[in-house]
């Protein structure tokens, strides 16, 4: 079993659709974070959360709602997507200290996005 | 702003022939250097973390080295199976919650 998992790990939805990406970690960290990867382009971070609070978020179109339930719980719901929204989408996590020093982060395998 | 490059952006090398990966970067107060490899539809795998200039790590055929401005990664007498993209990302002070990832290399082995 990976540390990070995330489920589905493939979508398709229309732009009208709702629909919700999980993620689970079984690390036993206090960092979850969402990364999307676009074709030829860096992974750009889009949400940050620290002992379940959303202490980042990179300019994210409201279309994009994160919900952190848990320290081991990460969701990303989904609405109205635009077909440039089709990536992969990595949720990751990491051990951090208290005074913000960031320690090694680690991803799962990504769910693929596609919206029609 | 803090900003990672990595070069070439692609590499062909043939079995055995070793060479370097370059990730140059600026950062406020490195709070670290990463190297990920990353195979086709998956996630991004954790290689090595480096924190201070000098600082030298090994795994297999892979060896990452640290200076005040870059980073290499060398790998020595490369197989097929190290065929990837290879990813660098750094973590600054002024951002500790992100890491700033460079665009990859990709990297083909030829047997």
């Amino acid at each position: 079993e990976t540390g990070v998992t995330q489920t589905p790990r493939h979508l398709v939805m229309g732009m009208t659709n709702k629909k919700s990406l999980k993620c689970e970690q079984h690390l036993g960290h206090n960092a979850m974070y969402w990364y999307k990867q676009s074709a030829k382009k860096p992974l750009e971070l889009m949400f940050v959360y620290n002992f379940k609070e959303q202490t980042e978020n990179n300019s994210v179109p409201s279309r994009f709602s994160p919900e952190c339930p848990n320290s081991s719980h990460l969701f990303l719901h989904l609405h109205t997507l635009q077909p440039e929204d089709s990536a992969l989408y990595l949720c990751a996590s990491s051990q951090d200290g208290e005074n913000g020093e960031g320690n090694t982060i680690y991803f799962g395998e990504g769910s693929w996005l596609t919206v029609v | 702003e803090d900003q990672v490059t990595q070069s070439p952006e692609a590499l062909r090398l043939q079995e055995g022939e070793s060479s370097s990966l370059n990730c140059s970067y600026t950062v406020s107060g490195l709070r670290g250097l990463f190297w990920y490899r990353q195979d086709p539809g998956k996630g991004p795998e954790f290689l090595f973390t480096l924190y201070s200039a000098g600082e030298e790590k090994e795994k297999e055929r892979l060896k990452a080295t640290l200076t005040k401005k870059e980073s290499f990664l060398h790998i020595t007498a490369p197989k097929p199976e190290d065929s990837a993209t290879y990813l660098c990302a750094v973590r600054g002070s002024s951002n500790t919650g992100k890491l700033i990832f460079g665009q990859g290399t990709t990297l083909q082995v030829k047997p």
